[in-house]
């Protein structure tokens, strides 16, 4: 089925380990965007990219690493994991960057403990 | 980008009409309004967005003041699946956006 993947659903980290939350998309958008989303507040974006080998900053860019080799994944790292990025983790992709006709996964759930 | 104000929570009978306004009185004459919605625990998923006119969808309406200063969203017919968190964004036409999300609208649908 067409649509944005997310893989894992779940993640528990310890403090200062590093991981990568995958994400992928089967429709060809160009635009793709990652968000976090902390208990009872909307979305932040962090990174996002408008094609392949082009990224750029979000409102939260700390602490996370992207890269963009191919249309289809658009990977999240995180560095050296902190309790404070214990969040609900989004990837959204997109045809145009320009608002409308996101389509965005299901979700990782990441605990830094 | 424009700021949005919405109000925090809404309640709305099953079957009956759900309006719900968004207040973006600094909107500029290059931005669109966009509203997405999020069902718990879910991805947020787009309902509509508009300029200028009043646009429909299958979805929803949607229906923008002449001084576009405010809009509303309709849901004519509201089901218990519709009870989401209700998005409303303001976006400049060019250039590659960044979707910023605000704290929405909590709407409830009774039975």
């Amino acid at each position: 089925n067409a649509g944005v993947t997310q893989t894992p659903k779940f993640q528990v980290l310890k403090t200062g380990q590093s991981m990568t939350l995958q994400c992928a998309q089967d429709m060809n958008h160009e635009y793709m965007s990652w968000y976090r989303q902390d208990p009872g507040m909307g979305l932040r974006l962090i990174h996002y990219s408008v094609g392949a080998g082009i990224t750029d900053q979000g409102e939260v860019p700390n602490g996370y690493n992207v890269s963009r080799s191919t249309t289809e994944d658009f990977p999240l790292r995180l560095l050296s994991a902190a309790p404070s990025q214990t969040s609900v983790y989004f990837c959204a992709s997109s045809y145009s960057p320009r608002g409308w006709g996101y389509t965005f996964g299901s979700g990782t759930r990441l605990t830094v403990v | 980008d424009a700021k949005t104000t919405q109000p925090p929570s809404m309640d709305c009978a099953e079957g009956r009409a759900a309006n719900l306004p968004c207040n973006h009185s600094t909107i500029s004459g290059n931005e669109y309004v966009y509203w997405y919605r999020q069902i718990h625990s879910q991805g947020p998923q787009y309902i509509i967005h508009g300029l200028k006119n009043n646009e429909t969808n299958e979805m929803a309406s949607l229906i923008i003041t002449e001084d576009r200063k405010s809009s509303t969203l309709i849901l004519p017919h509201a089901t218990l699946r519709d009870t989401a968190v209700y998005y409303c964004i303001v976006l400049k036409i060019q250039g590659a956006q960044k979707l910023v999300f605000g704290q929405g609208t909590r709407l409830t649908i009774n039975p």
